[in-house]
C-alpha cells in the first residue's frame, strides 16, 4: 500500500463551485499534515498547515483532518478562476525532516 | 523580493556535462532540502541539510552531490548529467520547531532538459 494516495484528477469545476480535494495516507506516524498549492511554472506554496483533527479554516478554504481514518481533505468554498492550479498533499512524521507528498490533483476553474 | 531564490530557472545541457543548480535563501532557516518534480511521480527528495556541516541523501541521490556553503547557500550539482535527469528541481527551506515539525516553503524551481 503506497503512503499516499491523493485523488488524481483532473478537475473541472464553474465558478463558485465547491472543491473537495481528498488525500489518505497508511503511516500511523504521520503527525502533521499540509496541502500545497502549485501554479504552473511556480514551486508549491504552503496553503494549510494542521496537526490535529478536525476542521481548520482560513478565509475560503477548510482542511479537515481525520487521524482515525487516516484521511484529509481540502475544500474551496465559491472557487474562483485564480484557484486553477495542482493542489498536494503533504505529511510528516515525527521528529524527522520528511515531507511525503501526493502527487498532486489538478483544479481548473472556469469563469 | 523571492525567500528562496533558484538559479538558473531554466537550463538545457548536453548528457555528461556538469551542472551546478544554485540555491540562497533570506528566511534564516537552518535546514534546506532538494527535490526533483517529474510528471506522475511527484517530488522527491534528493538530498537535505540541517546545518552547514549536516548534510544527508534522501531517497535519490544517486548521480546527484550539494554542497552547504553557508546557512543561506545549498547548492546541488549533477556530475555527468543524463537524459532521465530531466526534471523540474526544488529548493526548499523549514525552520523546525520542538513541538511541531514545520512545513517547507519552496522556491520557483529550475526546469533542467538534458539532451
Amino acid at each position: 500500500q503506497k503512503e499516499v494516495e491523493q485523488d488524481p484528477g483532473p478537475l473541472s469545476v464553474p465558478e463558485g463551485a465547491i472543491v473537495s480535494l481528498n488525500c489518505t495516507y497508511s503511516n500511523s506516524a504521520f503527525q502533521y499534515f499540509m496541502w500545497y498549492r502549485q501554479y504552473s511554472r511556480k514551486g508549491p506554496e504552503l496553503l494549510m498547515y494542521t496537526y490535529s483533527s478536525g476542521n481548520k479554516e482560513d478565509g475560503r478554504f477548510t482542511a479537515q483532518v481525520d487521524k482515525s481514518s487516516k484521511y484529509i481533505s481540502l475544500f474551496i468554498r465559491d472557487s474562483q478562476p485564480s484557484d486553477s492550479a495542482t493542489y498536494l498533499c503533504a505529511y510528516s512524521g515525527g521528529s524527522n525532516y520528511k515531507l511525503t507528498f501526493g502527487k498532486g490533483t489538478l483544479l481548473t476553474v472556469n469563469p | 523580493d523571492a525567500d528562496v531564490t533558484q538559479t538558473p530557472r531554466n537550463r538545457i545541457t548536453k548528457t555528461g556535462k556538469r551542472i551546478m543548480l544554485e540555491c540562497s535563501q533570506t528566511k534564516g532557516h537552518d535546514r534546506m532540502y532538494w527535490y526533483r518534480q517529474d510528471p506522475g511521480l511527484g517530488l522527491r527528495l534528493i538530498y537535505y541539510s540541517f546545518d552547514v556541516k549536516d548534510i544527508n541523501k534522501g531517497e535519490i541521490s544517486d548521480g546527484y552531490s550539494v554542497s552547504r556553503q553557508a546557512q543561506a547557500k545549498f547548492s546541488l550539482s549533477l556530475e555527468s548529467a543524463i537524459p532521465n535527469q530531466t526534471a523540474l528541481y526544488f529548493c526548499a527551506t523549514s525552520d523546525p520547531d520542538r513541538d511541531h515539525n514545520q512545513p517547507q516553503h519552496f522556491g520557483d524551481g529550475t526546469r533542467l532538459s538534458i539532451l
